[in-house]
């Protein structure tokens, strides 16, 4: 079967670093998105990775590791607007999303 | 990008009753999909809708419980019929312009049925 972990919950203070993990069992692999979910609205997309390494967008990476399965989203300089819900999700050999359960994230001051 | 306008944002709905969900999009895209979230959980495909084919249904959702319409690339229908409490739940739908670019969502559709 198909399947992506990630973390349910997740805590961190505002100012700070968190790094959100990611690990995926796919029947194939064309890229990894991030998405973020603010409660009562739609997702919208972050970031995407499909060669190994980390990609850069402003105060957000993401890193990706095909041969581990792996990826981390990686929040700097966290503000209390980053409380949110991260969903991670892979293209398999089909093309179709497989979605995680998403991680709730909550900034504290 | 592209921008998407789902309607009705939210509604309560009698068990044994349809609703039927609008998507419109700003622009013409091939890949139309319509989700399912349950407060808290993963999204769930429940079909994709190609323009000029027949939707294709995910295991455990069928046609005529969830009838869709794509009468051009802009545009598509979700119906929930003969609804009952366990249909309550987000209903989105998203476009991709292409099989490896990022997906786009419509608002969402929050239905509570009684």
């Amino acid at each position: 079967g198909q399947n992506i972990d990630q973390p349910t919950e997740m805590t961190a203070t505002e100012g700070a670093i968190v790094q959100i993990n990611c690990t995926y069992q796919t029947s194939g692999f064309n890229g990894l998105f991030w998405y973020q979910q603010h409660a009562g609205e739609a997702p919208t997309f972050l970031s995407y990775n499909v060669l190994d390494g980390l990609e850069e967008k402003g105060r957000f990476s993401s890193f990706l590791s095909r041969s581990k399965g792996y990826s981390y989203l990686l929040l700097k300089e966290l503000q209390m607007k980053d409380s949110a819900s991260y969903l991670c999700a892979v293209k398999d050999s089909n093309y179709q999303l497989i979605w995680g359960a998403g991680t709730k994230l909550i900034i504290k001051p | 990008s592209a921008v998407i306008s789902q309607k009705p944002s939210r509604d309560i709905c009698q068990r044994g009753t349809s609703l039927t969900i609008q998507c419109q999009v700003d622009s013409q895209v091939t890949m139309m999909f319509w989700y399912r979230q349950q407060p808290g959980q993963s999204l769930t495909l429940i079909a994709t809708a190609n323009q000029g084919s027949e939707a294709t249904y995910e295991s455990g959702f069928v046609i005529d419980k969830f009838p869709i319409s794509r009468p051009n690339l802009t545009f598509s229908t979700l119906t929930v019929s003969n609804m009952s409490p366990e249909d309550s739940s987000i209903y989105l739908c998203s476009v991709e312009a292409g099989f490896v670019t990022e997906a786009f969502f419509g608002q969402g559709t929050r239905l509570t049925v009684v």
